[in-house]
């Protein structure tokens, strides 16, 4: 049942620089692309979300990415700092329907 | 105003005995989810429900896994029997309603982490 797929599974980056994780979906139903952020021993968090009537949204340094006629979603993170070490996850849904995850990044920023 | 609240945090179980986790929805919030995480994986959808009612319980394993919401009290995920692969870290969330599930508005507990010896 794994209908969303995300790449890496591991991202190591630099202070400063350009985090990207990628993430693909198969059902064309979907509506929704969120991403969550956890941190080690906590629940995961809403960081940012789009919907496909949009190409790209953007909160702060965070933006997402979203290309309807590939069926893909990217998360960039920009100026990377090491508070965004953590592990990121992205997800989507049909109108009314759980929320599917892809299996997760774990994203650490070297300072 | 208090989050989604999951208890215990972490709970030991031997083989064949029972584990039982609580979740708590934010206060407002009808629409109760529970998730399972492996470690290193991601999060599996497991069941969904209202009050009183099972909305969506495809992804939960079909024997010794079962769930509950109340009218009152705290959503319950039930698992009998346990074996050491049912360990992992169960995450419960909530959302307010269905206009919120169609904005994929899920806030999530902290979860509770089985240990099956």
């Amino acid at each position: 049942q794994q209908q969303v797929k995300q790449s890496p599974q591991s991202l190591i980056v630099q202070k400063g620089g350009i985090s990207i994780i990628n993430c693909a979906y198969e059902n064309t139903a979907f509506d929704y692309f969120p991403w969550y952020q956890q941190f080690p021993g906590k629940g995961p968090a809403l960081l940012i979300a789009i919907r496909p009537d949009v190409s790209e949204k953007k909160e702060g340094r965070f933006t997402i990415s979203f290309n309807k006629s590939a069926k893909q979603f990217s998360l960039h993170i920009m100026d990377s700092q090491p508070g965004d070490s953590a592990t990121y996850f992205c997800a989507a849904a049909r109108p009314a329907q759980k929320l599917v995850f892809g299996q997760g990044t774990r994203l650490t920023i070297n300072p | 105003n208090a989050g989604v609240m999951q208890n215990p945090r972490h709970l030991v179980r031997r083989r064949g005995q029972e584990a039982r986790l609580r979740c708590s929805p934010m206060k407002g919030h009808s629409h109760v989810y529970w998730y399972r995480q492996l470690p290193e994986e991601g999060l599996k959808f497991m069941v969904y429900l209202q009050k009183e009612n099972i909305i969506d319980e495809s992804g939960m394993p079909k024997e010794r896994f079962s769930a509950e919401f109340p009218k009152e009290g705290p959503s319950i995920l039930r698992i009998q029997q346990v074996v050491r692969g049912d360990s992992a870290a169960y995450f419960c969330a909530s959302s307010p309603s269905t206009s919120g599930l169609a904005h994929g508005e899920l806030f999530f507990g902290e979860g509770s982490r089985l240990t099956v010896l």
